[in-house]
């Protein structure tokens, strides 16, 4: 089953814009993660942010996190194409090793 | 440092067909995961393994699927017989347990293997 909702579904900007993708989920979290998946490359993990963080940030990536509204949002500045993927996020509810449960992703399209 | 692998990248097969996925973990890294995912949604797990020993197995359909990692390395996802809904990716990811912070709790994926059920 799905944790985590990604919203919106689908994203096109300019390059050079900013784009910002929101994820809700539904119980508690460890742990939220940031993943980009593009036919070249695979599934890469992007950051992660703690439940007891509310800011983090790496390179043009800001992540916050909101454990009261159980949303977290991935911010990325100055876009460039090579950033046209899906971005998911993903929770873990437990410490350790446990799996993640991921959201359905947002499509994220930069346009030249 | 060599990145996790599958085999193979693609499938077709025809529907009651058996089929399986190969995945080698990156060097050292004791927790293995095989996740499915379907066509416009996010992966989702389907076994974890420490070592030789699935610890989470609740989501894998077991009257078709399995899956083996002998020896704590590799691993073999089976379907067995395939049906139509069983078209997707599957993903192998593998992370370490060592004592790295949050470098534990990174996953590590693999480039997946597309599967077409007829």
């Amino acid at each position: 089953s799905q944790q985590g909702e990604e919203d919106p579904q689908a994203l096109s900007i300019q390059e050079g814009e900013n784009a910002t993708m929101n994820c809700s989920y539904k119980t508690s979290i460890n742990n939220l993660q940031w993943y980009r998946q593009n036919s070249g490359r695979g599934l890469v993990h992007l950051i992660l942010i703690r439940s007891n963080e509310r800011e983090k940030h790496s390179g043009r990536l800001r992540v916050t996190l909101d454990t009261s509204k159980k949303s977290s949002s991935l911010l990325i500045t100055a876009s460039r194409a090579a950033d046209t993927a899906s971005y998911f996020c993903a929770t873990r509810s437990g410490g350790g090793a446990d799996g993640l449960t991921f959201g359905k992703g947002t499509h994220l399209i930069i346009q030249p | 440092e060599a990145g996790v692998v599958q085999s193979p990248r693609y499938k077709i097969i025809e529907k009651k067909q058996p089929v399986a996925f190969w995945c080698n973990p990156i060097s050292g890294h004791n927790t293995l995961y095989w996740y499915r995912q379907n066509l416009g949604q996010g992966p989702e797990l389907l076994i974890r393994y420490e070592n030789e020993e699935a610890v989470d197995d609740s989501q894998l359909p077991k009257d078709r699927f399995s899956a083996e990692r002998l020896k704590g390395v590799d691993s073999t996802l089976k379907i067995q017989p395939a049906e139509l809904g069983d078209s997707a990716v599957y993903l192998c990811a593998s992370s370490s347990s060592r004592p790295q912070g949050w470098l534990t709790d990174t996953q590590y994926f693999g480039p997946g293997t597309r599967l077409t059920v007829l």
